[in-house]
């Protein structure tokens, strides 16, 4: 069992829906990285987040510590929001090793 | 402005050959990170370095071994290369204990055949 899990493995959505995608972990953290795998290849890091909420534009990210879980929210979603978003945790302040999940495929249709 | 950058973009060898990897970035960052993308798309974490000295080895063949000449460079040499070295692999930078942020290049789609 990986110690970050992600759901769903695939979503597809019609342009404008509301998109949530979840992750889990089973270890302590110190931080939760959410970032963005476009069709080509790049990496792009979205959030970086230690408690509560982070907003920026049409994304909005949550977390809740106790639980081990958080979530990428996508309101209005867009095609140009398909891509793969992963989330990857780091261990501890000073650990700067990053362990990934296994990423979510987000599809938009138009 | 290009803040992480990798040469080459792709890479196409044969089994055996040795072939490195170049990564640059512009972001004054003290932490350089190696990250292998396998074919199931599975994000792994391989070497890092900060202020030119090796903080993370995950298990990795001795076969790859990277090198850090300043802060702004971090290199990956791979000897002896096999069929299962193909993946893409991305380079990350980060500025540590400010705001852990990783900033990753474009990736290196390596084949070996």
């Amino acid at each position: 069992k990986n110690e970050v899990e992600q759901s769903p493995q695939n979503l597809t959505a019609q342009e404008g829906e509301f998109i949530t995608i979840n992750c889990s972990y089973s270890v302590g953290i110190s931080a939760l990285h959410w970032l963005q795998q476009h069709p080509g290849g790049g990496i792009v890091s979205l959030f970086m987040l230690s408690s509560g909420k982070k907003k920026h534009g049409r994304l909005i990210a949550t977390i809740n510590i106790q639980e081990k879980h958080s979530s990428l929210h996508i309101t209005a979603s867009h095609p140009r929001d398909s891509a793969v978003y992963v989330c990857a945790v780091r261990a501890g302040f000073g650990n700067e090793k990053l362990t990934f999940g296994t990423g979510t495929r987000l599809t938009i249709i138009p | 402005d290009t803040a992480v950058s990798q040469t080459p973009k792709y890479l196409v060898t044969q089994m055996g050959n040795d072939k490195s990897i170049k990564c640059e970035q512009n972001l004054g960052h003290d932490t350089m990170y190696w990250y292998k993308q396998d074919s199931k798309k599975f994000l792994k974490i391989m070497f890092s370095y900060n202020n030119k000295e090796l903080i993370i080895n995950e298990t990795v063949p001795n076969r790859f071994s990277p090198k850090s000449p300043d802060k702004a460079h971090l290199n990956l040499h791979i000897n002896s290369l096999e069929l299962g070295d193909s993946a893409v692999y991305f380079c990350a930078s980060s500025q540590v204990r400010k705001t852990y942020e990783q900033y990753f290049g474009p990736g290196t789609r390596l084949t070996v055949t």
